[in-house]
């Protein structure tokens, strides 16, 4: 009965292949978010999602890309993967998205990805 | 870019004792705060928010305090319990955007 759920938790993979990270939320949310948490520590946002609106973090490569099948789930498909990119990524949700969230977002336990 | 900075990354706190984890932001247009805890290996948590038009929330043993001429909230916990000890992150935001994080800060409660 986990709020949000992702897997993997842990990933390791080469330099250039391509992966995806799940996300799934039961909290009937409507807006979900990813998050990148680099080796600063810092928790910059990447995505954020409605079933009406993708906002997307202008910083982010456009090999990210987020796909939501339905209102609960957001994954997260990772285009060429490179060195830079290992991380550890968390998905959040909450109820009222960008510009309307003065709602707490509720996190998932984060996947550590490594690229070798 | 950092718009919100924990300077402090790590703190020491006896048990029994206050723990004030301290953060500082430099973005005026920020109305609401909110400050997370996260466990290892686990998600940040909700904690404790507090609206730009107030300058103190309290919930239980928890409790925010905002100062806005001085761009910079508190976090104070009395007394502290060594299941406190966490990494505690706060986090900003204008007008219902996207939430801006600081780096956390590490606090230790001694037994």
């Amino acid at each position: 009965d986990t709020a949000v759920s992702q897997t993997p938790k842990y990933l390791v993979t080469q330099m250039g292949n391509d992966k995806s990270i799940k996300c799934e939320q039961n909290l009937g949310h409507d807006t979900m978010y990813w998050y990148k948490q680099d080796s600063k520590k810092f928790l910059k946002i990447m995505f954020s999602y409605n079933n009406k609106e993708l906002i997307i973090n202008e910083t982010v490569p456009n090999r990210f890309s987020p796909k939501s099948p339905d209102k609960a789930h957001l994954n997260l498909h990772i285009n060429s993967l490179e060195l830079g990119d290992s991380a550890v990524y968390f998905c959040a949700s909450s109820q009222g998205g960008w510009g309307n969230s003065y709602n707490e977002q509720f996190f998932g336990p984060g996947t550590r990805l490594t690229v070798l | 870019d950092q718009q919100v900075k924990q300077n402090s990354p790590s703190l020491s706190v006896q048990e029994g004792r206050i723990s004030i984890l301290n953060c500082d932001y430099t973005n005026s247009m920020f109305d609401y705060f909110l400050w997370y805890k996260k466990y290892p290996a686990e998600g940040p948590t909700f904690l404790i928010s507090i609206s730009s038009i107030k300058d103190k929330n309290e919930d239980g043993r928890f409790t925010v305090f905002l100062n806005k001429s001085a761009k910079h909230l508190s976090l104070h916990i009395v007394p502290s319990q060594p299941g406190d000890s966490a990494v505690y992150f706060c986090a900003a935001s204008a007008a219902g955007n996207q939430f801006y994080f600081g780096t956390g800060t590490s606090l230790t409660v001694i037994p």
